[in-house]
């Protein structure tokens, strides 16, 4: 079956452009994370969404990140007036849910390379 | 959740076991201990996970001490596509959302 996609790849940007970054999470997975990864690091989480609600946006870097999950499926990430320091790979991870006493993995995408120029 | 350290590197012959280590001398008694790997230019994978026990599956084996301070992850035969970043990741299911905080993790290298 398909796993997680992202679109696109590699996106390069000039400095104060804005750019899209989107998700396809596996069919049926309840939670849907964002991560950056800079170079050389862990990735750091963003934002978390439990079907259409972000639950957690604690991550983001700044207002200037946004993103948004309407129909509880494909996820949105979107920066607006990118700077040099948006430069990063952005993952994308759904899993089906977390209990209090169990756990379902997360499955991730192979992430999207921004450079901001 | 609690914090973890790993060291930075780690070299290993194809063919031979692997024996990543990982110390959480802060773990508390809900926290389990899961590992993730991260090829090159691809998403992190789940690997394996447990709390108290020794667990097995086909990728791996988690060998975790008695007092729960330290774990190790075992790859029983290294291969080539075995070379990745290895991240060390607990998690408290009751006091958390499921977002994973990753460490800088253990760049294993297999040599052939």
């Amino acid at each position: 079956g398909a796993g997680v996609s992202q679109s696109p790849r590699y996106k390069v940007a000039k400095r104060g452009q804005d750019v899209a970054l989107r998700c396809d999470p596996i069919s049926g997975h309840v939670s849907l994370f964002w991560y950056q990864q800079a170079l050389g690091q862990g990735p750091e989480f963003l934002t978390y969404f439990q079907n259409e609600a972000q639950l957690d946006k604690s991550g983001l870097p700044s207002d200037r990140f946004f993103a948004e999950r309407p129909e509880g499926s494909v996820s949105t990430l979107k920066i607006q007036r990118t700077q040099q320091e948006d430069s990063a790979v952005y993952l994308c991870a759904s899993s089906l849910a977390l209990g209090r006493e169990w756990y379902n993995e997360q499955f991730f995408g192979p992430g999207t390379r921004l450079t901001v120029l | 959740d609690a914090k973890t350290t790993q060291p930075n590197s780690m070299e290993s012959n194809e063919e031979e076991p692997v024996h990543l280590p990982c110390n959480h001398s802060t773990i508390s008694g809900t926290d389990y201990i899961h590992w993730y790997r991260q090829l090159p230019s691809q998403g992190p994978e789940y690997v394996i996970h447990g709390l108290t026990s020794n667990v097995n599956n086909r990728m791996a084996s988690l060998a975790i001490a008695e007092d729960r301070k330290s774990s190790t992850l075992i790859l029983h035969r290294a291969t080539l596509r075995d070379a990745a970043v290895y991240y060390c990741i607990l998690m408290n299911y009751g006091g958390s959302q499921g977002n994973l905080i990753f460490g800088k993790g253990t760049k294993l290298s297999v040599k052939p």
